[in-house]
């Protein structure tokens, strides 16, 4: 399971702090996406990226910056977050930007105190 | 936009027994139905999916049926064993655009097989 990697796999801030999520797919997609998953909800999308430009935000607050330098890396910069951010945050990655399998990395357990 | 409802949120099962999970959807323009499997700790791995021009779809244990009039899909999986014990969530696509397809969750489904 080395397709779609992401670091740090566990993470705890406070509510001052900047911190980035790292995203890399090695299986030469074109798409990127952020998913948050919190405990009892459906998978919230967070961001779309097509051959490196975003094509959605989905009313995602500006403490949460998303950066795709390549194809094959994702970010998410995180600043002044709140404790309900708490959540598994994942990667996941697709051939192109079109209705077809999602390949997920193993997310990032993050905790804002 | 779409909504996707998905039914029951934890299912327990006798190993052996076949479990089904439930999913309806709002947007008639959806035509791409996957089902991910997450078990414990893990990523969330497409176990199967069904487009829109068919109506059941199987792989071995697993089948994926779909009512486009009603706008319901359901996952049934047969002769259930310990490992198949995740959270299940089905999803659909949002036609947008050209062709693309933003995915909808359920919430998930926990599935519990007993021995």
């Amino acid at each position: 399971e080395t397709g779609v990697t992401q670091t740090p796999r566990h993470l705890v801030m406070g509510m001052t702090n900047k911190k980035s999520l790292k995203c890399e797919q090695h299986l030469g997609h074109n798409a990127m996406y952020w998913y948050k998953q919190s405990a009892k909800k459906p998978l919230e999308l967070m961001f779309v990226y097509s051959l490196e430009e975003r094509v959605e935000n989905n009313s995602v607050p500006s403490r949460f910056s998303p950066e795709c330098p390549n194809s094959s890396h994702l970010f998410l910069h995180l600043h002044t977050l709140q404790p309900e951010d708490s959540a598994l945050y994942l990667c996941a990655s697709s051939q192109w930007l079109a209705e077809e399998t999602q390949y997920f990395g193993p997310g990032t357990r993050l905790l804002v105190l | 936009g779409e909504n996707v409802e998905q039914h029951p949120s934890t299912l327990s099962v006798q190993e052996g027994d076949s479990a089904v999970i439930k999913c309806t959807y709002s947007d008639s323009a959806s035509n791409y139905f996957p089902w991910y499997k997450q078990e414990l700790g893990k990523r969330p791995q497409l176990i199967i999916d069904i487009r829109s021009n068919v109506g059941e779809k199987k792989d071995q244990r697993i089948a994926v049926t779909l009512n486009k009039t009603a706008k319901h899909f359901s996952l049934h999986i047969t002769e259930t064993q310990p490992e198949d014990s995740a959270v299940y969530f089905c999803a659909a696509s949002i036609p947008e655009g050209d062709s693309w397809g933003k995915l909808q969750f359920g919430a998930g489904t926990q599935v519990v097989v007993t021995p």
